[in-house]
Formats: C-alpha cells, structure tokens, sequence
C-alpha cells in the first residue's frame, strides 16, 4: 500500500494562478481531508469528504474547493491563488468518519504565492 | 467548539529522561478521540498514540503513553526513556463524536528537543 500520496510536493505560483493539488489514497478509507498547516499554529481543517460525491467545509474554506468523484481521489483546487495561501497543505484520510479512527497523513505539499 | 491547548511552545530535554507533554482539551461532546502525532524536521505527520472518550485505561504504544484525566480534561504524553530521534514537534489531536466529520482539531504543538 502506498497509502496517502500528494502532488506536488514543492509549488510555487504567482498572484491570481490557479491550480489543483491532487491527493489519492489506496486503502479504500471513506472520509478524506484537506489540511493547511502556517508558522506556529497547528494544522486546520479547509475541506472534507465523507464518501464519493460528499464533500463539506471545514474551519478555513474560502479560496479553496474540492470534490470527490471517486473513493481514491480528493483533489484540492486554489481558484485564484493569493500570498495568504502560502502554507504547507496535507491530505488524510481515515477508514469512516468516527472519532476513534486515526487519520493517515500525506507527506504534504509546501506551496509558496508570490 | 472544540479547542486544544499546548502550554509548552518548546522544551529541552536530555537523552534518557522521561518527557510529558501537556495537553488539555474542551469539548461539549461526550464521545470523543484524543490522537497525538509526531511531525520530525523532514515534515510529515506520524501518529502516535490514540485515547478514546470512553476508554478507562490510559493508551500505551510501546514508549509512549497517554496520562488521561478525563476531569480535568487532560491528555498528556508521556515518552520515556528518551532518544535523539524524539526531538520534533508533537501535536495534540481531538475528533468528536458527532459524527467525527469536522476532523481534527490540532493544537498549536511542542516542539521537544532532545540533548545528548
């Protein structure tokens, strides 16, 4: 198994670009997340999905969409990216969306806007 | 809502002492899953120990356990015997019951360093 698995690892974009970071999992794990991790804080949660074709908010959603067409993949799409979006993002997933299962951890993706 | 706090920014640590780090917690939820994870300078996330709500005995897993105080709202970690290969920030994790779907909420992180 692979397990999480993101690209790109290192991004850099200019203001007002877009661009889609992929995530996909091979466990079959229902619940699958989106997270952004800034200087001195914890990680926080942008976006995400319970199952294909579900998907939800989290605490920072704006700026961001995603979508969930297939058990294996969560992309995350940055519409028009902005200096505020520099952060490193990490994907998870975990086998349902109950509190005692632990999420798996992408190796995540450090993005820098300028 | 939910909130996790870490107290300890940083601390320093010699090689072979045991190390606690603190962690406290807020939730209205009965049910609920307290997870730490480890994050070393490489940068990913690795999960440590898991404490459920309802679970009457403290987690262990292997060097690491869990000090829960449901009353207080605690859920430290605990490392003994410490290494060089500790030294990284650790976060403290929780995840409702209600359904669980808003994920984790982190707390800010310790970053421990170990010294030979």
């Amino acid at each position: 198994n692979a397990g999480v698995t993101q690209t790109p690892k290192f991004q850099v974009l200019k203001t007002g670009q877009s661009m889609t970071l992929q995530c996909a999992q091979d466990m079959n794990h229902e619940y699958m997340s989106w997270y952004r991790q800034d200087p001195g804080m914890g990680l926080r949660l942008i976006h995400y999905s319970v199952g294909a074709g579900i998907t939800d908010q989290g605490e920072v959603p704006n700026g961001y969409n995603v979508s969930r067409s297939t058990t294996e993949d969560f992309p995350l799409r940055l519409l028009s990216a902005a200096p505020s979006q520099t952060s490193v993002y990490f994907c998870a997933s975990s086998y349902d969306r109950s509190s005692y299962n632990e999420q798996f951890f992408g190796p995540g993706t450090r993005l820098t806007v300028l | 809502a939910q909130k996790i706090t870490q107290t300890q920014p940083g601390m320093f640590v010699q090689e072979k002492e045991a190390v606690t780090l603190d962690c406290t917690y807020d939730t209205s939820d009965q049910s609920y899953g307290l997870f730490w994870y480890k994050q070393p300078s490489s940068g990913e996330m690795i999960f440590l120990i898991y404490q459920g709500s309802y679970d009457e005995q403290n987690a262990t897993e292997g060097r690491y356990s869990l000090n829960f105080q449901k009353a207080r709202k605690s859920a430290n970690l605990v490392i003994s015997a410490s290494q060089l290969g500790d030294s990284a920030m650790y976060f403290c994790a929780m995840r409702d019951g209600g359904g669980g779907a808003d994920g984790l909420t982190f707390g800010k992180g310790t970053h421990l360093i170990i010294q030979p």
